[in-house]
């Protein structure tokens, strides 16, 4: 069973591009989140899709977009990219099951992106 | 809102001593804690979880941890420290109001001294 995945792993861009990072979930969860880990610092949440919708969002400018596809798939986009959104991005799954159960976020091993 | 604090962004310990490292959390309801070990390059992985269960929770690799609501604590514990447990380690809350999002603390590397 494979966990979740993510690509590219590293991803080197300069100031003003544009990126996209993608992310596969755990077999048989259909939410995803995304993170943002500075170095030294904790993952930041940016966002949640779930139903092919954004349904909660962190503190994060509008610059940070994303996308959920019908296999439950997800896409970070990010535009405009400044020296400061060099980091490890985290995609994390879930299978969201009602509004009275937690269950486990399962997270994949990182795209790490540097801004030049 | 909630928040989480780890105190000592670096701790020491010789193999074979008590790992302690110490997570409070802030949460205006109630929370559901975890901690997270990341090893150099990799994503995070879970040790275990309060879901408003036992108060003490064991979880993988020997380590184990105690919910204190009076104390708004959540410290991780392992009696034996083992060079393979020099990692990163995140504390996280989560509530179900916020969909499910976890706020992490800034983490504390271990480091264990032969």
């Amino acid at each position: 069973d494979a966990g979740v995945t993510q690509s590219p792993t590293h991803l080197i861009k300069t100031r003003g591009q544009q990126v996209t990072l993608r992310c596969s979930p755990k077999s048989g969860h259909d939410t995803v989140s995304w993170y943002q880990q500075a170095l030294g610092q904790g993952p930041q949440f940016i966002f949640q899709y779930y139903e092919e919708e954004e349904r909660q969002r962190g503190n994060f400018p509008d610059r940070f977009s994303g996308h959920q596809f019908p296999n439950y798939s997800s896409e970070l986009n990010v535009n405009a990219l400044l020296l400061g959104d060099s980091a490890l991005y985290l995609c994390a799954s879930s299978l969201r099951q009602g509004r009275t159960t937690y269950n486990e976020q399962f997270f994949g091993p990182g795209t790490r992106l540097t801004v030049l | 809102a909630q928040s989480v604090t780890q105190l000592g962004s670096h701790v020491s310990v010789s193999e074979g001593a008590l790992v302690l490292l110490r997570c409070n959390y802030s949460s205006s309801v109630p929370p559901y804690l975890f901690w997270y070990v990341q090893y150099p390059n990799q994503g995070l992985q879970l040790l275990l979880k309060y879901t408003s269960a036992a108060t003490l929770v064991k979880g993988i690799n020997g380590f184990e941890a105690e919910f204190k609501k009076s104390e708004t604590s959540f410290h991780l514990t392992k009696p034996s420290a083992h060079m393979s447990d020099a990692a990163e380690y995140f504390c996280a809350v989560s509530t179900l109001g916020s969909a499910r999002q976890l706020t992490f603390g800034s983490g504390t590397q271990l480091t264990v001294l032969p």
